[in-house]
This record gives structure tokens, sequence and C-alpha cells, in this order.
């Protein structure tokens, strides 16, 4: 069956060090991929997607993601995180209008 | 600009009592809709979706059901709630792959 898997459940960080959350998935086919963030009491927003083009994608608020079709992989990462990107990161696979979300990662990052 | 609602925002049952969430979206016409439990460090759980009135896909079967009585709503019910059946309930649409979010539903059952 399709699935996507991210690593981490919790991630614990100070401010200013740098984040990667890890997301894999199983499809084989061709796919879209996205990165959302449930900040705290806040709906859930689109951090950033790829569709085509470039694999290393630039979202809001500093955020970058790689696509490596290889590993299937879509990470996501920040260079120096802020103690506002407290939040729940949910990675995305849409194959063929099916879409698949990760469990999750939550992230806490220490003033 | 597209929106999407959701009511009620909290809701508080007793196990056996009939359920009925509403989903309604605005600024787009035959918007793909879809019904996801959210549960803590399980991710979403997509439990419906609908490409067009009257047409629902059940992913997981369970005593939920969805309706889609016209292009912009969307409807998820149960007869009979159970314990389990407690949860944080979002409904998104799509027109292109990318999905929305509405802010939810917490539904507790007692």
């Amino acid at each position: 069956a399709q699935s996507v898997s991210q690593h981490n459940h919790h991630v614990i960080l100070s401010e200013a060090a740098s984040l990667e959350l890890g997301c894999n998935y199983s499809y084989g086919g061709t796919v879209n991929l996205f990165w959302y963030v449930q900040y705290p009491g806040q709906h859930l927003q689109l951090l950033l997607k790829y569709f085509s083009g470039d694999p290393l994608v630039k979202g809001i608020k500093g955020f970058e993601a790689e696509f490596i079709k290889s590993k299937f992989s879509f990470n996501l990462r920040k260079p120096s995180v802020q103690w506002s990107d407290t939040a729940e990161y949910f990675c995305a696979v849409n194959s063929n209008n099916d879409m698949r979300f990760g469990a999750g990662t939550r992230l806490t990052v220490k003033p | 600009s597209q929106t999407i609602h959701q009511w009620p925002a909290t809701l508080v049952q007793p196990v056996g009592s009939p359920l009925s969430l509403e989903c309604t979206v605005e600024g787009t016409s035959n918007p793909n809709l879809y019904w996801y439990r959210q549960a803590a460090g399980r991710g979403l759980q997509l439990l419906f979706y609908s490409v067009g009135i009257g047409q629902i896909s059940s992913e997981v079967p369970q005593n939920l059901s969805a309706s889609r009585p016209q292009d912009r709503q969307f409807i998820l019910s149960s007869k009979k709630l159970l314990l389990s059946d407690s949860g944080f309930y979002l409904c998104a649409w799509s027109v292109i792959s990318e999905q929305f979010f509405g802010p939810g539903t917490r539904l507790t059952v007692l």
C-alpha cells in the first residue's frame, strides 16, 4: 500500500539550530509533494510544494525541501529555526489525486 | 478567494447519539472534497473523498458516512457514535492536487 513515513515524531531544538525533518514515500509513479504546517491552535497551511522542475523547493518562512527521486525522499530543512517555528509538520504525497499524509513531526523550539 | 467553512467548531456528544458535521466551500466550482480525522501522533487519516455531487469514496470502513448534496457542501454523519469516534475532523478541498483545509471540528464522545 502507498504510504508516507516521517521518521521523527518529536524534535526539540534550540533557537538558531538547523532543522531537517525526514519524509519518505512508497509511491512508484509521478508524485506531487507537500509540506504542511500546523501552528498551535491554527489551521493546517501549506509550507511548500513540489510539482516539477527544480527539485530544491523554497517555501515560506525560510523553509526549503529537496526532492530526491532515487531515495523517494522529500526532506524539509531550515538553516536556523526560531521559537515561532514551534508547530507540527506534515509531509504529504499526491499521486493521481490520491493524497496521503505522514504521521507528522512535532517541532519544539526552545528560546 | 476561496474559503472553507466547518461547523460546529467543537461538539460533545453522548455515545449512541447521531452526528452531522458540515463543510462548505466558497469561491470555487466542482472541487474535490475530503474528510480527514487527525489523531495525535497518527497524522491525518483520510475518511472520505468526493469528486462530485453524490459521488463518495470511502477509505476506511467504519460507522461514519458522508454525503455531498450540493457541489460545495460535504457532510459527515453517523447514526450512532462510538467512543472511538472522538477526534479532530478536518474538511479539505482541492482543484489541482494541492489541498486547502478548514478550521476543523473537535468531537468528544462521552
